[in-house]
Parts: structure tokens; C-alpha cells; sequence
């Protein structure tokens, strides 16, 4: 099913670089947009969290979303050694009570060398 | 911070085999969530449960698995008859309300031999 594709990477970076992370989409229904982290052996966590299209800034962190592209992407500024993580994109429709049906993309290995 | 807590971490069982994997969402949300991860493959989706019963699953979610919440705080994924195909990383996901993002624990992992 490709209904949503990420680079699975690996992304090496060194430390204090700008990271770019990027999905692309083609269900035009979804509506909300997220990206977890996942640490090895351990659950995604949320890390930010969009409705429709615009940026969102948390910190180092900026999450941009363009419908009209079916793009979404996850910067992070000032990338430090605990960056390193996989990075999943998500996404869902607006369909009521069943917005927790999400939509991942494979992931993207980032290392965040010192 | 309250977090969604998943036992056992690892399971291993033989293939016929009967599994219950167990979940305590986040005390105060009222939606929940199995989804599931292959060794190398996309998080996937099995079934939304919310007002006591299933609201949405996919077409991975068959016959062999159920769900349920026994009392006011567990929320467990049963496969009766488990397959090798079955192995992977099972995650339970809660969230508030309707609109608010899914809080997922860290993980049953399932090794059917």
C-alpha cells in the first residue's frame, strides 16, 4: 500500500546541522498530520501534531504541510546526538471518531554524529 | 507525565498458539488503538475500539484476533491461533478525544515459532 512514502534513509548528519525530513502523500482526505520518533525497541512519540496546511514551530523543531503538493516536512535546527532516532511520518482523514486510523510512512534513520 | 503501558514486552509462543497481549491506556482517554509492526515495514493499523466496541479494523484484523476492555483500565489484543506470520512489534495507542493526537505505548514484541 503507498499510500504514503518516506525516504527510509539512512541520514547521517553532524551535530548542529539542519535536518530535512520529508513524506509525500496520495490520499487527499487526510486532513491531520504528525511525526513520531522511535528509539530502538521502544513505541513512536509524538513529536508534533497538524491540522491542514501551515507550519508549526516547537522548539528546534518546524513541521510544514502542503496539501496542494500531498508534502509534508519536519525540520530540525541545531540537531544534537539525541536526535538520533527513526523518524516516522502520519497521517489521517477527517472522518469522525475513526481519526486514529493513521497512515505511516516507513521511517527515516537519522544519526546525529558529534 | 502519564504514559500507555504494555506488558508483556516480549512474547514468545509456538505457532496454534493462543496470545493476549495487555494495555493500559492513559487514564483519562477514551479511544483505543492496536497497530502493528513487521521487522522492517510500515506501522500498521488493526482496530479502533471506543464506547465499548470495535469502531473501525482492517483487513488484518480477522477472525483470529479480538479485542477487549474487561474492566475500566485494561485494553487487550487476543490471537487465538497465532501464526508465524504474526511475529512483530504490536503497539497499543490511546487518545483523549476525537481530535487530539494518539499516545502509543512502547511495544509488545511477538515471536510466534
Amino acid at each position: 500500500q503507498k499510500e504514503v512514502e518516506q525516504d527510509p534513509g539512512p541520514l547521517s548528519v553532524p551535530e548542529g546541522a539542519i535536518v530535512s525530513l520529508n513524506c509525500t502523500y496520495s490520499n487527499s482526505a487526510f486532513q491531520y498530520f504528525m511525526w513520531y520518533r522511535q528509539y530502538s525497541r521502544k513505541g513512536p512519540e509524538l513529536l508534533m501534531y497538524t491540522y491542514s496546511s501551515g507550519n508549526k514551530e516547537d522548539g528546534r523543531f518546524t513541521a510544514q504541510v502542503d496539501k496542494s503538493s500531498k508534502y509534508i516536512s519536519l525540520f530540525i535546527r541545531d540537531s544534537q546526538p539525541s536526535d538520533s532516532a527513526t523518524y516516522l511520518c502520519a497521517m489521517s482523514a477527517d472522518r469522525g471518531s475513526t481519526l486514529g486510523r493513521l497512515y505511516f510512512g516507513r521511517g527515516t534513520q537519522l544519526t546525529v554524529w558529534p | 507525565e502519564p504514559e500507555v503501558t504494555q506488558t508483556p514486552s516480549h512474547q514468545v509462543t509456538q505457532m496454534g498458539q493462543e496470545v493476549i497481549l495487555r494495555c493500559v491506556p492513559i487514564s483519562n482517554h477514551l479511544y483505543f488503538y492496536w497497530y502493528r509492526q513487521i521487522l522492517g515495514q510500515k506501522v500498521e493499523f488493526l482496530v479502533s475500539f471506543y464506547n465499548n466496541e470495535i469502531s473501525e479494523k482492517s483487513e488484518i484484523f480477522d477472525d483470529q484476533f479480538s479485542v477487549e476492555r474487561p474492566d475500566g483500565s485494561n485494553f487487550t489484543l487476543k490471537i487465538r491461533s497465532t501464526k508465524l506470520e504474526d511475529s512483530a512489534m504490536y503497539f497499543c495507542a490511546s487518545r483523549a478525544t476525537a481530535n487530539s493526537p494518539l499516545h502509543f505505548g512502547n511495544g509488545t514484541r511477538l515471536t510466534v515459532t
